[in-house]
């Protein structure tokens, strides 16, 4: 069956850098797109990036342009998210997720369980 | 931008009973769009695309409905297990920043 497993995340300082990881199982891990989703203590869901199935494109929210950089190791069937200059803000649970075209859109069919990012002094 | 406008923010029901969930698009998604569910301490789980179809395993109980601007989820009597959070998302527009409403907390009451 279909597994995302996220891992990399800590505590850490503002201003530090972070690498989450988001191991794929049970499907063609270069046949779909990838999205990274956050969701800080408390609040609503928000998008942050995405990849496409060969890694050669990628899209950002405004929030995280410049700072974070996604890609994918196809051979290792990994997605990673890098983050820099992290500040509060950025405290959240870091979700990845599978973009799948079903009807009309792309849409979040499977989801990890998430990794905790705190970022405080 | 599309901004999602999800109401109520928080819903109060018992068992048995049925739960309507609203989602208003700020301009037009045509059918573009998706719920969620989410539980504490998971991930979400694609409920509805396309405003109206079931994602894969979904019950029966669950239905969408809807297109342009006005989007609706019920579910038709209420489970103990559906008392959770809910999101609506928008994928008309390429990349999906944000496109998610701001949730409804299903709860019992």
């Amino acid at each position: 069956q279909v597994q995302l497993v996220e891992s990399g995340g800590g505590v850490l300082q503002p201003g530090g850098s972070l690498r989450l990881s988001c191991a794929a199982s049970g499907f063609t891990f270069r046949s779909f797109t990838m999205h990274w989703v956050r969701q800080a203590p408390g609040k609503g869901l928000e998008w942050v990036a995405v990849i496409s199935e060969d890694g050669s494109n990628q899209y950002y929210s405004d929030a995280v342009r410049g700072r974070f950089t996604v890609s994918r190791d196809n051979s290792k069937n990994t997605l990673f998210l890098q983050m820099a200059f992290l500040g509060g803000e950025d405290t959240a649970v870091y979700y990845c997720a599978r973009g799948d075209f079903y009807g009309s859109g792309t849409y979040l069919h499977y989801w990890g369980q998430g990794t905790l990012v705190t970022v405080s002094s | 931008e599309i901004v999602l406008t999800q109401s109520p923010a928080t819903l109060s029901l018992s068992p048995g009973e049925r739960a309507i969930l609203s989602c208003r698009a700020s301009q037009s998604v045509s059918r573009y769009l998706a719920w969620y569910q989410q539980k504490p301490g998971q991930g979400p789980r694609l409920l509805i695309f396309d405003a109206s179809n079931r994602a894969t395993g979904i019950p029966a109980r669950f239905s969408g409905s809807g297109s342009g601007t006005d989007f609706t989820l019920t579910i038709s009597s209420l489970e103990p297990e559906d008392f959770a959070f809910y999101y609506c998302q928008q994928v008309s527009h390429w990349p999906p920043e944000n496109s998610f409403g701001q949730g409804t907390k299903l709860e019992i009451k």
